[in-house]
């Protein structure tokens, strides 16, 4: 079944510690797209890219990096910098860049700082 | 910049009740698209609205892009106890040049049984 995998659900980190999570999509998505969820808020952006290679800051990308290396790849890494990364991550795709815009989610994961 | 606001923040229905929501941008949208979030999970994407006026059902799901293109509108009829979770609208951050989307606060639906 083609979609959005993201690994893992759950993921502990230590303080001073980078960790990385995993968004892999199989739809063939030129764009793909990271996002921070804080309860009771919306979604913030924190990173996307367009195409392979190729990727932009969003409204809160300080503490984090991200690499696109494969079309169907965006891994995203929360860095020791980012000083408040308890939250859930969420992973987007979208099969367009422009026009009829609409992304399809990735099933999270939860980060906890222990 | 551009923002959402959502509303209502809560609603706790009763199983079988007819649900409303809605959105408002502070700019023009030229697309509206509503998902639905259940706990611990990725949102979902429940309707995808692109012309003003437009009017699209989606089983008992029924959203509207707004005559003014600065609102969108969702209702839920005869509810039921599986539609509880958040429901966000969310609309094109920058006119649609990039694909990104801004997204409301969402609404947090309650359904008793």
């Amino acid at each position: 079944d083609g979609g959005i995998t993201q690994s893992p659900k759950y993921l502990f980190r230590k303080e001073g510690q980078n960790v990385t999570l995993s968004c892999e999509q199989n739809l063939n998505h030129d764009a793909m797209y990271w996002y921070r969820q804080d309860p009771g808020q919306g979604l913030r952006l924190i990173y996307y890219s367009q195409i392979v290679n190729d990727f932009q800051k969003g409204d809160i990308a300080e503490g984090y990096s991200v690499s696109r290396e494969k079309k169907e790849s965006f891994p995203l890494t929360v860095t020791s910098a980012q000083k408040n990364p308890t939250a859930f991550y969420l992973c987007a795709s979208s099969p367009h860049t422009g026009g009829r815009e609409t992304q399809y989610f990735g099933p999270g994961t939860r980060l906890l700082v222990l | 910049g551009q923002q959402l606001n959502q509303s209502p923040q809560s609603m706790f229905i009763q199983e079988g009740e007819d649900v409303s929501m809605n959105c408002t941008s502070s700019s023009i949208f030229n697309t509206w698209l509503w998902y639905k979030q259940d706990p611990g999970e990725g949102p979902v994407l429940l309707i995808a609205l692109y012309k003003a006026g437009e009017l699209t059902s989606n089983g008992r799901l029924t959203a509207q892009f707004g005559i003014t293109r600065k609102d969108s509108f969702l209702n839920i009829s005869a509810s039921i106890p599986s539609d509880v979770g958040i429901y966000f609208c969310a609309g094109p951050n920058d006119g649609g040049a990039t694909n990104k989307l801004i997204f409301g606060t969402g609404t947090l639906l309650a359904v008793q049984p």
